[in-house]
């Protein structure tokens, strides 16, 4: 069947430095992408999405791009500080219903 | 402070019991959603509801039976549940049902079956 994935499931980062995280998807219809957050205790929180016909959108220090080619999604995080300590999740969505994968879950080193 | 509200946080019952999770969103939106979230496991959509109407049940026992009085209330009522349904039980709202849009999360109701 078709899933969302994510390549890593931990990623360990100094404070200060980038962060990539990285998820790959099959469903080739699939038209809009969300990464969320999910710190501990609470539900997934919305930080960036891009549609199809986007490849590249940048929030407050968040970018994500979008390599459809690949069926690759990321999600780059700058200057990663102590409460960007969380779960990452992609999310594709087709026909309206979002497909989530396992989670990458980030700790930031001191 | 989220827009999707969910009680209680923690629940613990046991396999005989009846109970009932709620959720409320603030956000003016028209589409609601229960999740289970498990460890290690993707979220797995449970329930769809747009418009008060129920659009999508993923092949999910009876034992659970969603409820959606109007566009700002879901409720998931709960009985005689088996311990693999302890989880974390999500609830999500979006404008509707519609793609290009982002589903906004509560906090969900951590559920350990005894």
């Amino acid at each position: 069947g078709e899933s969302v994935g994510l390549h890593l499931p931990t990623l360990s980062v100094q404070e200060g430095d980038n962060s990539i995280i990285n998820c790959a998807y099959s469903n080739s219809a699939s038209d809009y992408f969300i990464w969320y957050k999910q710190e501990s205790g609470k539900g997934p929180q919305f930080i960036i999405d891009i549609r199809s016909n986007m490849d590249k959108r940048q929030g407050q220090r968040v970018t994500v791009l979008l390599n459809k080619t690949v069926k690759h999604l990321s999600l780059q995080i700058a200057a990663t500080q102590p409460g960007d300590s969380a779960v990452y999740f992609c999310a594709e969505m087709n026909d309206y219903k979002l497909s989530f994968g396992a989670g990458t879950t980030v700790t930031v080193r001191a | 402070e989220t827009g999707v509200t969910q009680t209680p946080r923690h629940l613990v019952m046991g396999m005989t019991n009846k109970k009932s999770l709620k959720c409320e969103q603030h956000l003016g939106h028209n589409a609601m959603y229960w999740y289970k979230q498990s460890a290690k496991k993707p979220l797995e959509l449970m329930f769809v509801y747009n418009f008060k109407e129920q659009t999508e049940n993923n092949s999910v026992p009876s034992r659970f039976s969603p409820e959606c009085p109007n566009s700002s209330h879901l409720f998931l009522h709960l009985h005689t549940l088996q311990p693999e349904d302890s989880a974390l039980y999500l609830c999500a709202s979006s404008l509707g049902r519609v793609s290009n849009q982002p589903q906004h999360f509560g906090d969900g109701t951590r559920l350990s079956i005894l």
